[in-house]
C-alpha cells in the first residue's frame, strides 16, 4: 500500500540555520504530495503541495520539489525562525476515489533564539 | 466561525463506555474527513463524506467504529464500547471543489483528544 517515510525527529536548529527534513514515499500511479505543519496549540496546515514530477510547492520560504526518480519530497528552508519551531508532516493522497491523505509520523521542529 | 469546529475538545472515558465526537465542517464543504492521530504518530484515516453519502470507511479499525453526516454538513463519529487502544485525538477535516472538479485543500479542525481510562 501507499506509505510516506520521514526524518525521525526531534530536530533542534539555532535561528537562521539552513533546514531539510527528508520525506520519501512508496505508491502506485502519481500521488500528489503535500507537507502540512501543526504549530503547539493549533489544527493541521498545508504548508505546499506539489502535484506531479518536479513540480516545486513554496510557501513561506519553505520550499520542496517532487522527485519521482528518487519518490522523495524533502522540505527545506534556508534560514529558520523561532516562529517556525512546529511539528511538520510529509503526506501523499491516495488516487482513489476518496483521494485521502496518507501521513508520515511527522517530525517536530524546535528552533532556538 | 470560519474554521472546522470539533467539539468536545477533550474527553475522558471509561473503558467500555460509548463517546460521540462531533464535526462542524465549514459550510458548504462537500468533503469531510475523520481521522485518527495517536501520540507521536502521523494522523490516520478513518472514513470519508461527500455530501450524507459515506464512501470510503476502509480505515475504521472495528465494527465499535461508526461515523454519519445525515443531511451532508455536521458529522458525528461515534465509538461503542470504548477500548484503552482508542486513545488518541479525532482529527476532522473539509474541503470544497472548484469549478474544474478538483478538490481545495483539506482544512482541518483542531482535533478531540480521547483518553481512555
Amino acid at each position: 500500500g501507499n506509505s510516506v517515510t520521514q526524518m525521525e525527529g526531534p530536530v533542534t536548529l539555532s535561528e537562521e540555520a539552513f533546514l531539510t527534513i527528508n520525506c520519501t514515499y512508496t505508491a502506485t500511479g502519481y500521488p500528489s504530495l503535500f507537507w502540512y505543519v501543526q504549530y503547539p496549540g493549533e489544527g493541521l496546515q498545508l504548508l505546499l503541495k506539489a502535484t506531479k514530477a518536479d513540480d516545486k510547492g513554496s510557501n513561506k520560504g519553505f520550499e520542496a520539489t517532487y522527485r519521482k526518480e528518487t519518490t522523495s519530497f524533502h522540505l527545506e528552508k534556508g534560514s529558520v525562525q523561532v516562529s517556525d519551531s512546529a511539528v511538520y508532516f510529509c503526506a501523499l493522497s491516495d488516487q482513489g476515489g476518496s483521494e485521502k491523505l496518507v501521513f508520515g509520523k511527522g517530525t517536530k521542529l524546535t528552533v532556538n533564539p | 466561525g470560519a474554521g472546522v469546529s470539533q467539539s468536545p475538545r477533550y474527553k475522558v472515558a471509561k473503558r467500555g463506555q460509548d463517546v460521540a465526537l462531533r464535526c462542524d465542517p465549514i459550510s458548504g464543504h462537500v468533503s469531510l474527513f475523520w481521522y485518527q492521530q495517536a501520540l507521536g504518530q502521523g494522523p490516520e484515516f478513518l472514513t470519508y463524506f461527500q455530501n450524507e453519502a459515506q464512501l470510503d470507511k476502509s480505515g475504521l479499525p472495528s465494527d465499535r467504529f461508526f461515523a454519519e453526516r445525515p443531511e451532508g454538513s455536521v458529522s458525528t463519529l461515534k465509538i461503542q464500547r470504548t477500548q484503552q487502544e482508542d486513545s488518541a485525538v479525532y482529527l476532522c477535516a473539509s474541503s470544497s471543489h472548484d469549478r474544474e472538479g478538483g478538490r481545495s485543500p483539506l482544512h482541518f479542525g483542531n482535533g478531540t483528544r480521547l483518553t481512555v481510562t
